[in-house]
């Protein structure tokens, strides 16, 4: 159950794209097609941006996609805003029922 | 409108228990896989337990294994979190989480509960 790996920032200026890695194992990531990403402002709760590598919940702008290749799940963030700016974890199915998620990368808006 | 409301959080010593409460509306809870999700101070998310929809099966990380029990009431809506013989590490906001389908990932979050263990 060890955590996946996410850079710890990234930024990106107003109109521009970032995208955001989130490497696992066999075990969770490349294993199974359930990694999912979320979106948390400061003092608020986490938000669900992308379910099951690359599918977005009702409500969620199509500026935000994912993808996944092997071991490694990104998010995608086109015409970058200044709302965008947050923290974003993925979070992959682990086996067994269980879930681990990324240790969180801090997007900065320039 | 989906809504999840923790309650029970608060201070305790270390070696001391809790029950972590959460109550669900806005959406059929007795289908939805349950988890809690916890944050420590200036950390990252940590899955910490869910639970199946009837009840009959659940999950934890490593590192609550033997003291946490996570439980569920369906004609009530609500999920619980019983946590014993509590750590200084365990330290968090919990957040209660729901799915809204198989292997959605976490559709549905709660406001969180801020839960310290300390002296």
């Amino acid at each position: 159950q060890s955590a996946l790996t996410q850079p710890p920032s990234a930024s990106g200026s107003p109109g521009q794209s970032v995208t955001i890695s989130c490497t696992g194992t066999s075990s969770d990531v490349g294993g199974y097609n359930y990694v999912s990403w979320y979106q948390q402002h400061p003092g608020k709760a986490p938000k669900l941006m992308i379910f099951q590598v690359s599918k977005r919940p009702s409500g969620v702008p199509d500026r935000f996609s994912g993808s996944k290749s092997g071991n490694t799940a990104s998010l995608t963030v086109s015409g970058l805003q200044a709302e965008d700016e947050a923290d974003y974890y993925c979070s992959s199915f682990a086996g067994s029922r269980n879930w681990v998620f990324g240790g969180g990368t801090k997007l900065t808006v320039l | 409108e989906v809504q999840l409301v923790e309650s029970g959080g608060g201070l305790v010593q270390p070696g001391g228990s809790l029950r972590l409460s959460c109550a669900a509306s806005g959406f059929t809870f007795s289908r939805s896989w349950m988890s809690w999700v916890r944050q420590a101070p200036g950390k990252g998310l940590e899955w910490v337990a869910n639970i199946k929809q009837d009840g009959s099966a659940s999950s934890y990380v490593d590192s609550v294994k033997g003291r946490f029990t996570i439980s569920r009431d369906n004609a009530k809506n609500s999920l619980f979190l019983q946590m014993n013989s509590l750590r200084a590490e365990d330290t968090a906001v919990y957040y209660c989480a729901g799915e809204a389908g198989t292997y959605h990932g976490f559709d549905y979050w709660g406001q969180g509960i801020l839960v310290t263990v300390s002296s």
